[in-house]
């Protein structure tokens, strides 16, 4: 079984369209995150869920809307994309949210805008 | 904000060189972890320092967190094709960045067989 897992795993769209990407993880954790990682592979954090609470919103343009409906999932929906969105999204999680423990990644999902 | 930088950015080697990557943070660090992506693939969890001056060994990989906490670095003996890919520290960081953990820039390792 895939502990963090992801769908889809490829996603190619036209500009200006909306989008979403579905995580899930059955290891029992109670934090997700979302990265993203650019062509230059940076790692940068977006999100952080806690038990369904967001407690990591960094300076992710507004189109970025993540939701968790419990704290198994944690999807990403994007709208209005735009050619700088292409990247690899990966989610993750761990056990605990304050500096603790590891990050498992799921194996991301590679936006492409056009 | 906090800053994790990696040099080099990119190292080629010839199978059986030795490697080591460096992380510089701009802040100390509660503690730090290291991540090896794979090409195509995803980051997985290698090991994690916690205190100060610490050395913790995994086979031929050798793993060091500075005095300071606020630098580590990654040393590989005798590399193989196996140790292809992306290495990226990451680090925790204190007061209002404890949740956050910030990855550096990465180092990638090409090995020549």
């Amino acid at each position: 079984d895939t502990a963090v897992s992801q769908t889809p795993k490829y996603l190619v769209t036209q500009m200006g369209n909306d989008k979403s990407i579905k995580c899930e993880q059955n290891l029992g954790h109670d934090t997700m995150y979302w990265y993203k990682q650019d062509s230059k592979k940076f790692l940068k954090i977006m999100f952080s869920y806690n038990n369904k609470e967001l407690i990591i919103n960094e300076t992710v343009p507004n189109r970025f809307s993540p939701k968790s409906p419990d704290k198994a999932h944690l999807n990403l929906h994007i709208n209005s994309l735009e050619l700088g969105d292409s990247a690899v999204y990966f989610c993750a999680s761990s056990h605990g949210h304050r500096a603790t423990g590891e990050l498992f990644f799921g194996e991301g999902s590679r936006l492409t805008v056009l | 904000g906090q800053q994790v930088m990696q040099i080099p950015q990119y190292q080629h080697v010839q199978e059986g060189e030795d490697f080591t990557t460096y992380c510089n943070s701009s802040t100390t660090l509660s503690n730090i972890q290291w991540y090896k992506q794979r090409p195509g693939g995803h980051p997985v969890f290698l090991i994690q320092l916690v205190k100060s001056g610490e050395v913790k060994k995994q086979k031929r990989l050798t793993f060091q967190f500075g005095e300071a906490k606020k630098n580590s670095s990654l040393h590989i003996t005798a590399t193989q094709t196996t140790d292809v890919g992306t290495y990226f520290c990451a680090g925790y960081g204190y007061g209002g960045a404890t949740n956050k953990l910030i990855f550096g820039t990465g180092t990638l390792l090409a090995v020549q067989p």
